[in-house]
């Protein structure tokens, strides 16, 4: 069973940068595609970005500028940089899985609340 | 980018009522979407993807149709366990965009 769980500090100060880890167990992350979605609070879902095993990226075009996603193969983890961030970012951030291209999202970490707050 | 939008934004319903949740994208997505449920303080999980194809373990009171930009998700008896928020979602071309929400709770 694969499993996806995301990692790194809860609390971010304005105008620095969001860095999270995505940790993927049970399974390779050879072969599938990675992505970062993001909910604030009481909002709704926002698509991040995405990787592939080879490092190539997509990003959502209302981020793009902010946005790095990585990979390591050799950890199985994959990973986010926001900076820049304000308060809007602050949000439950999850990691997530599609099996292939044109594929849903089939697999999601926990999810882990990050704050923009000096 | 294609944008997707979701109506009713929220509604309540009795257990044993029909629900359906509409999800209209400005352009046409061939059958390349998902919808997913999201219950209070849980992480959203996938119910149907290809429009119309049911999960494992997702009950049958679940169905999905529709191609290129108008779909449905319906629920033919509503259960105290839906009580859920519901996304759609594109995924046949990057941006994989989501509609907005529909917020389903028990009148």
């Amino acid at each position: 069973q694969v499993q996806l769980q995301e990692s790194g500090p809860g609390l971010v100060k304005p105008s620095e940068t969001l860095s999270l880890t995505c940790t993927v167990s049970g399974g390779s992350i050879s072969s599938h595609y990675w992505s970062w979605i993001r909910q604030p609070p009481g909002k709704g879902l926002e698509w991040i970005g995405y990787i592939y095993h080879t490092g190539s990226t997509y990003y959502n075009p209302a981020l793009k500028s902010r946005v790095t996603i990585s990979v390591d193969t050799s950890k199985n983890q994959f990973s986010l940089k926001l900076n820049s961030v304000t308060a809007t970012d602050t949000a439950v951030y999850y990691c997530a899985r599609s099996s292939a291209w044109a594929e849903p999202f089939d697999y999601w970490g926990q999810g882990t609340l990050v704050t923009v707050s000096s | 980018d294609i944008q997707l939008t979701q109506s009713p934004s929220s509604l309540s319903a009795s257990v044993g009522d029909r629900v359906t949740i509409t999800c209209r994208a400005s352009q046409g997505i061939s059958f390349y979407l998902a919808w997913y449920q999201q219950k209070p303080g849980k992480v959203p999980e996938l119910l149907i993807s290809a429009a119309s194809t049911l999960q494992s373990g997702v009950p049958s009171r679940f169905s999905g149709s529709g191609s290129g930009t108008d779909f449905t998700l319906t629920l033919s008896s509503l259960q105290p366990e839906d009580v859920a928020t519901y996304y759609c979602q594109k995924y046949n071309s990057a941006p994989w965009t989501f509609g907005q929400g529909t917020k389903v709770e028990i009148k």
